[in-house]
């Protein structure tokens, strides 16, 4: 079981770009998340989805879109990449949407530089 | 606004010593959960403990144990006799259920150095 798998590892991304963050994950949860982690900042949510065919806005989604067509995969678009997008980001995802007790499960994360 | 500070920004110690993390949260719900992860140098975060509102029992598995207190809103983590291995960051977390979805709020994270 690979649980959640995120492409690329890392990506090196000029300023202006449009570029796709891809998640998936195979446990069949309903939910799914992008966060970003900033040093000295933690991880911050930027997008959510309960349940294929919805999403949601997190802490920090400007600059950031996301779309859930089927359970397993919930890809992160940055429509035109800009410095401040330089980061790592996960992927995570839970069983259940509400409830407050799901462990979240988390990807390997994704490291973007943005020049 | 629910909010997780872990003031603790580095701390470093020497293999052997027993270290606390702390993580103190801020929530208007009744019912809520708090989460440590823990991320070490490869970069995953792995899951360590879950713990609900209405259940104040300290927990122990193995050197890690956490003290839950709600009266001073705090859910810290002690390593007993530390290891290098348990050199990485720690992250405190809040779950935050608004609008039928679970969020998780995270702390800054403290980052632990074991020594050898």
């Amino acid at each position: 079981i690979a649980g959640i798998t995120q492409a690329p590892t890392s990506q090196i991304l000029a300023a202006g770009r449009r570029m796709t963050l891809r998640c998936t994950q195979d446990m069949r949860h309903n939910a799914m998340y992008w966060y970003r982690q900033d040093l000295g900042l933690g991880l911050r949510l930027i997008h959510y989805s309960n349940t294929a065919g919805t999403t949601g806005k997190g802490e920090v989604p400007d600059g950031y879109s996301v779309s859930r067509a089927n359970t397993d995969d919930f890809p992160l678009t940055l429509a035109s990449a800009v410095p401040s997008q330089t980061s790592v980001y996960f992927c995570a995802s839970s069983e259940v949407a509400s409830g407050g007790d799901n462990e979240q499960f988390f990807g390997p994360g994704t490291r973007l530089t943005v020049l | 606004a629910q909010k997780v500070t872990q003031a603790q920004t580095e701390i470093s110690v020497v293999e052997k010593e027993d270290v606390t993390l702390d993580c103190v949260y801020e929530t208007r719900d009744t019912t809520y959960y708090l989460f440590w992860y823990k991320q070490p140098p490869s970069g995953e975060l792995v899951f360590l403990i879950r713990r609900n509102s209405f259940d104040e029992q300290n927990e122990i598995s193995g050197r890690y144990s956490w003290n839950f207190q709600k009266s001073t809103s705090s859910f810290n983590f002690t390593i007993t006799a530390s290891q290098v291995v348990d050199s990485a960051v720690y992250f405190c977390a809040l779950s935050e259920a608004e609008g039928g979805s679970e969020k998780l709020v995270f702390g800054k994270g403290t980052k632990l150095t074991v020594n050898p």
